[in-house]
Order: C-alpha cells, then structure tokens, then sequence
C-alpha cells in the first residue's frame, strides 16, 4: 500500500535550518509528484511547494522561495524540504503528499506530519 | 494568487442532518477543486476530486459540486465520525491554495 513516512519532531532556534525527509513506499517514487503543506497549529494549510521526482524540478511558494530548497534521493524514494533561517512563525507542522490525478491534481496520499518549533 | 472564500467558517448539526459546505474562488478555475477532511492531529483525507468525483474508499454520503467559482461540498446525513475541519483547495494553477477551513462540530 501506499504510504508516505517523516522524519520526526524537531525543535531549532531562531536563525537556524531545518530538514524534514518524508520517504515513500508502495508506487514508483518517480512517477508521481510530491508536494509539502505546512499547518500553524490551530490554523489552516498553506502550500509550500512541489518536487518532481524523476527530473528533480522543483516549484515554490513566493512566500518562502529565499528560503526553501525540495530535493530527492531515487535510490532512497525520499523527498526532502529544507527550510533556512528559521522564524518562530515557522512553527508549524510539515505534511508531503502525493499527486494523484494526470489533469486535475489532487492530494491523495499524506504523510503523517512533522511538527517543528521554533523558539529560542 | 487565487483566493479562496469558504463558507461558513463553522457549523453546528446534529446526526443525520444535511450539510452544505461552500468554496468560491476568485477567477475561474474550471473543475480543478479538491475538498479534505481533517481530524485533529492527523493529515488532511481527500474526500472529493475535480469538484465531483469521490475518492475511492470514501462514503457516497459525501458529495461535491459546482464549477468556475463556486463549488459546494455536501454530506447528505451526519455521521458521528464526520465531525472534523474541512477544506477546499484549487489546483488550477501553482499556489495550490487552500480554504480557510469549515469546522463542524456536533450541536
């Protein structure tokens, strides 16, 4: 079956950064997109950015483009997002998910999520 | 970016009642509208696709609708397992944005 597995909770000071791996089973890593979701606790979902597993090309969000970097690892079928100077308004929890649908994307496939605080 | 008007932000029903969830998004997007349901402390679950389709394993209870710019998710008769936070989100085109979100909770 399906699944996509995150590293765990992490906690980093101001200034820092922070990478967050979400490693895939049960499909061919590299014929399906995957995308990372933030979620500020008690709030609503915010999209990150994609990666593209075969080629490795990405797409981010304006908001956080200074600030982020999506890779991946074939041999491994692990994705990864590196966030950079770190804020405590990126306290948040960190969901990958998968594309399903050639046309009309859709999220079909989460990770587990992976809560990261920020504070000093 | 393309925003996202749900409606309304919380809900309160009763088991077997009737809900309708509202999304309007402000240019048209076709059919490119997705809704998640999400319980506390766990990942979003894809309920519908493409404003109408639903996802495999999901309850025909659950339905959506609509196209361009205004869509509607609509659960025909609670369950007491559908109480949760719901969202809708627009793939037409990169940010995929979401909702704000339509919590439902239980009168």
């Amino acid at each position: 079956q399906v699944q996509l597995v995150q590293s765990g909770a992490e906690v980093k000071k101001p200034g820092a950064s922070v990478k967050v791996s979400c490693r895939a089973s049960g499909y061919i890593f590299t014929d399906f997109d995957v995308h990372w979701v933030r979620q500020v606790p008690g709030q609503g979902l915010e999209w990150m950015g994609l990666i593209n597993p075969s080629g490795g090309s990405t797409r981010y969000s304006e908001k956080l483009q200074d600030r982020v970097t999506m890779t991946r690892d074939t041999s491994s079928s692990t994705v990864y997002v590196d966030l950079s100077s770190l804020r405590s308004e990126d306290t948040a929890v960190y969901y990958c998910a998968r594309v399903g649908g050639e046309w009309e994307p859709y999220f079909d496939y989460w990770g587990q999520g992976t809560l990261l605080t920020v504070s000093s | 970016d393309i925003q996202m008007t749900q409606s309304p932000s919380s809900l309160s029903a009763s088991v077997g009642d009737r809900v309708t969830i509202t999304c309007r998004t402000s240019q048209n997007i076709n059919t490119y509208l997705n809704w998640y349901q999400q319980k506390p402390g766990k990942a979003p679950n894809l309920l519908i696709y493409a404003a109408s389709s639903l996802q495999s394993g999901v309850p025909s209870r659950f339905s959506g609708s609509g196209s361009e710019t205004e869509f509607t998710l609509t659960i025909s008769s609670l369950h007491p397992e559908d109480f949760a936070t719901f969202y809708c989100q627009q793939t037409y085109i990169a940010p995929y944005t979401f909702g704000l979100g339509t919590k439902l909770e239980i009168k």
